[in-house]
């Protein structure tokens, strides 16, 4: 089946610094990555959606400034979280849809991210 | 904002009991996706049922789809103690290439 994996698993970092999360599709070409957010015992929360080679799209109330996407390529996408503060504190999973199959998305282990 | 909405949110069962959740949205869709969670884990894919079907198995995994009622239910049978997870419905809304996710629900098996 589909892999996806997500780098690093688990990250802290002081407050004011910034973080980079990377997404890869080990064996497939991914046209679509999506991030999400999770806090604890909640639900996941699409944050921007990026197809390979131009804009995310962000979702209502995600600020493009603080959450960078890249998607420089079919097999990687990278979260940026500028200038972390502990509210940025949260589980960051990512998902990737090859564009067949009824659009299914196949989603990372997930990175949990703790900004002291 | 989320469009799913599960319940219950949380179902403690002993092992051997079947297990039922339910799922509602409010928009049409595409498919409906089940997924399971583990503390702390990334997903992982159940079942994906289309709109225009109405039942779909898979191992011990039943799931329906009532369209007409916005609505679908996830039915976990002989349950085991590896089942305990939270469970997530998530809806592809027609027209938009994202997922929807419900606020799930946390299943608890006791042994």
């Amino acid at each position: 089946g589909a892999v996806v994996s997500q780098h690093p698993s688990r990250v802290i970092c002081k407050s004011g610094t910034s973080v980079k999360i990377e997404c890869r599709s080990l064996d497939f070409q991914a046209t679509t990555m999506f991030w999400y957010r999770q806090f604890p015992k909640k639900s996941l929360m699409l944050m921007a959606t990026s197809n390979e080679g131009s804009k995310a799209t962000y979702e209502q109330g995600v600020e493009k400034d603080k959450f960078l996407i890249n998607h420089a390529s079919l097999t990687l996408s990278t979260l940026t979280v500028t200038s972390a503060h502990p509210e940025d504190s949260s589980f960051y999973i990512c998902s990737a849809s090859s564009g067949l199959s009824y659009n299914e998305q196949f989603f990372g282990p997930g990175t949990r991210l703790t900004v002291l | 904002s989320q469009q799913g909405e599960e319940d219950p949110q949380a179902l403690s069962i002993q092992e051997g009991e079947n297990a039922t959740m339910n799922c509602s949205y409010k928009t049409s869709i595409n498919n409906l996706q089940w997924y399971r969670q583990n503390s702390g884990r990334g997903l992982v894919h159940l079942i994906l049922i289309r709109s225009n079907e109405r039942e779909k198995h898979s191992g011990r995994l039943r799931v329906t789809l009532d369209t007409s009622k916005k609505s679908s239910s996830l039915l976990i049978t002989a349950s085991r103690a590896a089942d305990t997870a939270s469970y997530f419905c998530a809806t592809e809304i027609q027209g938009a290439q994202k997922l929807v996710f419900g606020q799930g629900t946390r299943l608890t098996i006791n042994p």
